[in-house]
């Protein structure tokens, strides 16, 4: 089934640790997103990337850091710079970046609780 | 500043009543509405969309307006039922700007 895999859903992180968070997509779309959702905040873009080995800054990427060295594969790191990392973090896709008609298509989501 | 508004966080409806959520935005840049539904903890779901030169989509029991002179669109669910018991996301694009989400409205049927 085409799609988007997000992995894992839980992870819980000790402070001071990085983590990843994978997120793998086979609908051959160019385009791949970065979002966190916080209680009463909706959807705030961490990182975007429109095409291989290129991304660029979303709204609140301090902390964060992404690669994207295969069009499917678009892996979120968490690092211990990132003062409230606790929230559920989306990976979503699309056919082309930010042109108008394009839907964004979002995975499952990953929880990641600091302890 | 939020370029798009859902000024309401939750609404109550019977089921088999019509739920109507709303959105307004800012940027007359927008050309394009999305409206996606989301369960709790899982990924947001894409709904129903809209173009700037039509006023109105149907999909089913679900159709948007939009009405670009106030700068407002809304989704109409009907008939309501409890498994559109969700959080509901207005979302809006143009121009190359990313897209914005609104904060989300809780929509709750109940049965």
């Amino acid at each position: 089934d085409g799609g988007i895999t997000q992995s894992p859903k839980y992870l819980f992180r000790k402070e001071g640790q990085n983590v990843t968070l994978s997120c793998e997509q086979n609908l051959n779309h160019d385009a791949m997103y970065w979002y966190r959702q916080d209680p009463g905040q909706g959807l705030r873009l961490i990182y975007y990337s429109q095409i291989v080995n290129d991304f660029q800054k979303g709204d609140i990427a301090e902390g964060y850091s992404v690669s994207r060295e295969k069009k499917e594969s678009f892996p979120l790191t968490v690092t211990s710079a990132q003062k409230n990392p606790t929230a559920f973090y989306l990976c979503a896709s699309s056919i082309g970046s930010w042109v108008s008609g394009n839907t964004i298509y979002f995975g499952e989501g990953s929880w990641l609780t600091v302890v | 500043d939020q370029q798009v508004k859902q000024n309401s966080p939750s609404l109550s409806v019977q089921e088999g009543r019509i739920s109507i959520l709303n959105c307004d935005y800012t940027n007359s840049m927008f050309d394009y509405f999305l409206w996606y539904k989301k369960y709790p903890a899982e990924g947001p779901t894409f709904l129903i969309s809209i173009s700037s030169i039509k006023d109105k989509n149907e999909d089913g029991r679900f159709t948007v307006f939009l009405n670009k002179s106030a700068k407002h669109l809304s989704l109409h669910i009907v008939p309501s039922q409890p498994g559109d018991s969700a959080v509901y996301f207005c979302a809006a694009q143009g121009g190359s700007e990313k897209l914005v989400f609104g904060k989300g409205m809780k929509l709750t049927v109940n049965p």
